[in-house]
């Protein structure tokens, strides 16, 4: 099935220690997008890549970095992680004019 | 600053029609999105205005008004399926997307 894949889905972590989440896409997208979700806020965006090899920063960028070696994936990574990062994070592309974005299904991150 | 706003929750019973509304304040404007996304789901595109007026998609329809930074989406025949939160989105004049923090709307028997 097409779409966009996230992992882990899940995941609790210790302050301190450095997490990559994963996504790609077989749509041939080639923007993609990192965003976080928290309650009572809108979707904020930490990165994001208009192409294979260029990445940019949104939001919220702090605490994150991002690569895109490729058209498929789009690794997030956090060099080390913090309470505040406790968070829904979803991943996102878009591939065509009108900016249509398509999710994944998303991954909850629990820093203790 | 930028900013999206729409209310934080609605109820409605099943079968009626609700309105939910967004304004906007950004930076240029390149379209506006309607996403609906259940609890613990990732969010689906539902509609994209451009233009001025009334964009209908079966149950759902999406009004744009650019002059007044407003819309508004509209579900009619509501279903128990459409409880989920709705989120307004505004493309800027960078082409970044602007989110509003959602609507949690609650359908009633």
């Amino acid at each position: 099935i097409a779409g966009i894949t996230q992992a882990p889905t899940s995941q609790i972590l210790a302050a301190g220690r450095r997490m990559t989440l994963r996504c790609t896409q077989d749509m041939r997208h080639n923007a993609m997008y990192w965003y976080r979700q928290d309650l009572g806020l809108g979707l904020r965006l930490i990165h994001y890549s208009n192409t294979a090899g260029t990445t940019g920063k949104g939001e919220v960028p702090d605490g994150y970095s991002v690569s895109r070696a490729n058209t498929d994936d789009f690794p997030l990574t956090l060099a080390s992680a913090v309470p505040s990062q406790t968070s829904v994070y979803f991943c996102a592309s878009s591939g065509d004019s009108t900016g249509e974005l398509f999710f994944g299904e998303g991954s909850r991150l629990t820093v203790l | 600053g930028q900013n999206i706003d729409q209310p934080t929750e609605m109820t409605a019973t099943e079968g009626a029609i609700v309105q939910i509304n967004c304004t906007y304040q950004t930076s240029g404007f390149n379209g506006l999105f309607w996403y609906q996304q259940h609890a613990g789901e990732a969010p689906t595109f539902l509609s994209y205005n451009v233009l001025d007026g009334l964009e209908e998609k079966g149950r759902f329809s999406s009004f744009l008004s650019r002059s007044k930074g407003y819309s508004y989406l509209l579900l009619k025949e509501l279903q128990m399926k459409d409880s989920a939160s709705y989120l307004c989105a505004v493309m800027d004049s960078n082409y970044q997307l602007i989110w509003g923090a959602g609507t949690k709307l609650i359908i009633k028997p």
